[in-house]
């Protein structure tokens, strides 16, 4: 079966630096997404891998190892507005979005 | 503005009701998808559209149908709803045609089946 593991919960202080980690075992592989979900909203994307590496943007930064079936989004300098949940997914190869359960992270002052 | 809309924003509906829930976008995407959200499990696809005029099953399917009659708009109907069905349904889109597919999503329908 296809499976997405990533960590329910983890708690950061604003300004700090925290990793969240996304392992994946699917049919196929097209892409690793992260989006942002804050709470009683929709989903909104921050990134994509597909090649092995670091892809940064601003802030954000996510990386990922194929061959390992792991993915993590780095974020730094933490704001309370960041306090959200983030959700990894892989496209597999129907094109289709396999998505983890999600991991929220509290942010605190 | 340019986006997804979906319509109603929350429901409750009695057991065995017949719903339709709307999406309609603007960005004049291809690709359209209808997903549940439930607590503790990850977004769950029920039916997808490539292209107006196609649909196909996700992984939930089973108690929900949808069509494709033009690119803007693809509601998902519940024919007969059952408690099971309580959840919170996001439809999106993309531009499909390949694997960057950034999916788009609406604001969500929150549902409640008694």
């Amino acid at each position: 079966g296809q499976n997405i593991d990533q960590p329910t919960e983890m708690t950061a202080t604003e300004g700090a630096i925290v990793q969240i980690n996304c392992t994946y075992q699917t049919s196929g592989f097209n892409g690793l997404f992260w989006y942002q979900q804050h709470a009683g909203e929709a989903p909104t994307f921050l990134s994509y891998n597909v090649l092995d590496g670091l892809e940064e943007k601003g802030r954000f930064s996510s990386f990922l190892s194929r061959s390992k079936g792991y993915s993590y989004l780095l974020l730094k300098e933490l704001q309370m507005k960041d306090s959200a949940s983030y959700l990894c997914a892989v496209m597999d190869s129907n094109y289709q979005l396999i998505w983890g359960a999600g991991t929220k992270l509290i942010i605190k002052p | 503005i340019a986006g997804i809309t979906q319509a109603p924003t929350s429901q409750i509906l009695a057991a065995g009701r017949r719903m339709t829930l709307r999406c309609t976008q603007d960005m004049r995407h291809n690709a359209m998808y209808w997903y549940r959200q439930d607590l503790g499990l990850g977004l769950r696809l029920i039916h997808y559209s490539n292209t107006a005029g196609t649909t196909g099953k996700g992984e939930v399917p089973d108690g929900y149908s949808v069509s494709r009659a033009n690119t803007d708009d693809f509601p998902l109907t519940l024919a007969s709803a059952v408690p099971s069905q309580t959840s919170v349904y996001f439809c999106a889109s993309s531009d499909g045609g390949g694997s960057y597919n950034e999916q788009f999503f609406g604001p969500g329908t929150r549902l409640t089946v008694l």
